[in-house]
């Protein structure tokens, strides 16, 4: 089993949607999660960490199921400016590195 | 923009070239990281120094050296590369190697390998 796996995708939707992405993890004793954006051809940019409790951040909405060990990202009222591909990472097995999922790519049409 | 800096942006080598990748971070972390990105493929830890010393190297081919001369600059030497080392190479940062801290990222390298 991979150690991050992310909905394949691609994700298109019109401007307006909400579209959700999970992402699931092996590693039941990873302690830290975000969620990256990569705009096509450029770095991989932090959009939020995630929080035991949940967190939101304007149209972004992260959750964390530890029992169930996946991790959600919420896009309201999506925006063009929103297309990119989405990363989800943990950190790993062994401890100092992070483990970056295969990413979600994301169209959002006008 | 960034904090995280990287030289050359685009490079085309030949299998036979040797040739250095430059990252120099200005955020005053401790730890700094090489990725590599195929196409199609998740990013794939390299190296990670912390505090100039190497703490990690994932099972990499002796033909990419990393060096980190201190906590700001970062270098990927390479030589004899094969075409399938083609891909887009990332440098980052963070305050500390622990993973509880976020990974900050250069723009790349995109290297081509003929």
């Amino acid at each position: 089993r991979k150690e991050v796996e992310q909905d394949p995708g691609p994700f298109n939707v019109p401007e307006g949607a909400t579209v959700a992405f999970n992402c699931t993890y092996s590693n039941s004793a990873s302690q830290s999660f975000f969620w990256y954006r990569q705009d096509c051809r450029k770095e991989p940019k932090l959009l939020m960490s995630v929080y035991s409790s949940g967190n939101e951040d304007g149209r972004f909405t992260a959750q964390l199921n530890r029992a169930s060990q996946y991790i959600s990202l919420l896009i309201r009222d999506s925006k063009l400016s929103d297309s990119a591909t989405y990363l989800c990472v943990v950190n790993g097995e062994y401890g100092q590195n992070f483990v970056f999922g295969p990413g979600t790519r994301l169209s959002v049409l006008p | 923009e960034t904090g995280v800096t990287q030289t050359p942006r685009h490079l085309v080598m030949g299998m036979t070239n040797k040739k250095s990748l430059k990252c120099e971070q200005h955020l005053g972390h401790n730890a700094m990281y090489w990725y590599k990105q195929s196409a199609k493929k998740p990013l794939e830890l390299m190296f990670v120094y912390s505090l100039e010393e190497r703490v990690e190297n994932n099972s990499v081919p002796s033909r990419f050296s990393p060096e980190c001369p201190n906590s700001s600059h970062l270098f990927l030497h390479l030589h004899t590369l094969q075409p399938e080392d083609s891909a887009l190479y990332l440098c980052a940062s963070s305050q500390d190697p622990q993973t509880t801290y976020e990974q900050y990222f250069g723009p790349g390298t995109r290297l081509t390998v003929t």
